[in-house]
């Protein structure tokens, strides 16, 4: 069974640009989440979809953090204009049902640098 | 106080030691809690699930204390494939939100 993609793996940056990356979830799987994990840190949740709705945004920047899913498939998650701080790996990862005790299964990952 | 707290690392041991990491967590309505294993550069995958009861899956042994809000995690008979950065990770509700904590980076040694 083929995991979750992710693209581009790594993508470097000037400030003030802007970047947008892109996640295909395991087939199947109704939730999809996108994580930021900064270099010593654990993930931190940024978006919770459940299809093509929003669950849960409350850490997503919104002033300058987009995403979407709109066919309840696929996702982008877009940062406009970029700045220092978002130096991270930013994480993609899907599960079954959204449920609490549903496993989750993260992508390789995109590895943004901003300069 | 931090939501999941762990404790700071590295842990260097050698194999064939047993070593235990622990954790705490804030919320008391949590009802799901797991270990994820990252290797270097690597995305997290899930180690195990930690039930009320405890359980154990080969070499490695997870406990719950939810009146202390204390997860922990036992590894027995260190491999050199054990060597990993360690994710205590607790949901913050019903919809699968997860709150991961730093990580503990294990390395086994010859």
């Amino acid at each position: 069974e083929a995991g979750v993609a992710q693209s581009p793996r790594y993508k470097i940056i000037e400030k003030r640009q802007s970047v947008a990356f892109w996640c295909n979830p395991i087939s199947g799987h109704a939730t999809l989440y996108w994580y930021q994990q900064i270099l010593g840190q654990g993930p931190k949740l940024l978006i919770q979809f459940q299809n093509n709705g929003v669950v849960d945004d409350s850490q997503l920047p919104k002033d300058r953090f987009s995403a979407e899913r709109l066919k309840g498939v696929d996702s982008t998650l877009k940062i406009q204009p970029a700045k220092l701080e978002d130096s991270a790996v930013y994480l993609c990862a899907s599960s079954l049902n959204g449920l609490a005790a549903d496993t989750q299964y993260f992508g390789p990952g995109t590895r943004l640098t901003v300069l | 106080r931090k939501e999941v707290e762990q404790d700071p690392g590295p842990f260097n041991v050698p194999e064939g030691a047993t070593v235990a990491f622990n954790c705490t967590y804030s919320n008391s309505a949590s009802q799901s809690f797991f270990w994820y294993r990252q290797d270097c550069r690597k995305e997290p995958k899930l180690l195990m699930s930690v039930y009320s009861s405890g359980n154990e899956d080969g070499r490695f042994t997870a406990q719950l204390n939810r009146a202390s809000q204390y997860i922990s995690l036992l590894i027995r008979d260190s491999k050199l494939s054990d060597s990993a950065t360690y994710l205590c990770v607790v949901n913050r509700g019903s919809q699968g939100n997860l709150i991961f904590g730093k990580g503990t980076k294990l390395s086994v040694k010859p």
